[in-house]
């Protein structure tokens, strides 16, 4: 079963705005990662936040993780119509393989 | 290096004939996966291999198996395809049990 879910389901907003998903999972993990993946492609490896760590930065990305509550947002500031895609977060519980949410697609207007 | 690479890109089955997948990746990763992924359900995990010559199942094993022969390539077989497994499949490796995962272009299989 899928172990994080991403809030919202879709998200649209215009070029130089700031995008913020959220992610939501189950057991206790590892790390926690992100990924994009644009229309027909496969993912691409965004950001991976440690359990001990709070917050992430990379380039116009940042990454918070609240283990405590069990949530993760991933923030994209000053969006380009290039960040357009689908958001993905994902959890190392077991040590076996990422288990993945359902997904938020993002899309960027100029 | 090419990374991971999958074939075949595209495939038309028709119901009950059977098919590989191959999915080779250069960069020496112990752990593979392969996943399917359909409209509204996010990446489901099928098999996944944690080195040359072993496969475990994931969480949607039934209908597909998988070989691990080689350490470079990660084979997924359906014996006899269903309209059910019309998705696109992903397959992705990694180095180390809890890092970053590489992912192939994926293969869009569609069984009629």
């Amino acid at each position: 079963s899928q172990q994080g879910e991403e809030d919202p389901q879709a998200l649209s907003i215009q070029e130089g705005e700031n995008a913020t998903m959220n992610c939501s999972y189950k057991t206790s993990i590892n790390n926690l990662q992100w990924y994009r993946q644009n229309s027909g492609r496969g993912l691409v490896h965004l950001i991976l936040i440690r359990s001990n760590e709070r917050e992430k930065h990379s380039g116009r990305l940042r990454v918070t993780l609240d283990t405590s509550k069990k949530s993760s947002s991933l923030l994209i500031t000053a969006s380009r119509a290039a960040d357009t895609a689908s958001y993905f977060c994902a959890t190392d519980a077991e040590e076996t393989a990422l288990i993945f949410g359902k997904g938020t697609t993002l899309s960027v207007s100029s | 290096n090419a990374g991971v690479t999958q074939t075949p890109k595209f495939r038309v089955l028709k119901t009950g004939q059977s098919m590989t997948l191959l999915c080779a990746q250069d960069m020496n990763h112990e752990y593979m996966y392969w996943y399917r992924q359909d409209p509204g359900m996010g990446l489901r995990l099928i098999h996944y291999s944690v080195g040359e010559g072993t496969t475990a199942k994931g969480e949607v094993p039934d209908g597909y198996n998988v070989s691990r022969l080689k350490k470079q390539n990660f084979l997924l077989g359906l014996e006899s395809a269903a309209p059910s497994q019309t998705s696109v499949y992903f397959c992705a490796s990694r180095r180390t049990p809890t890092g970053t995962q590489y992912f192939g272009p994926g293969t869009r299989l569609l069984v009629l």
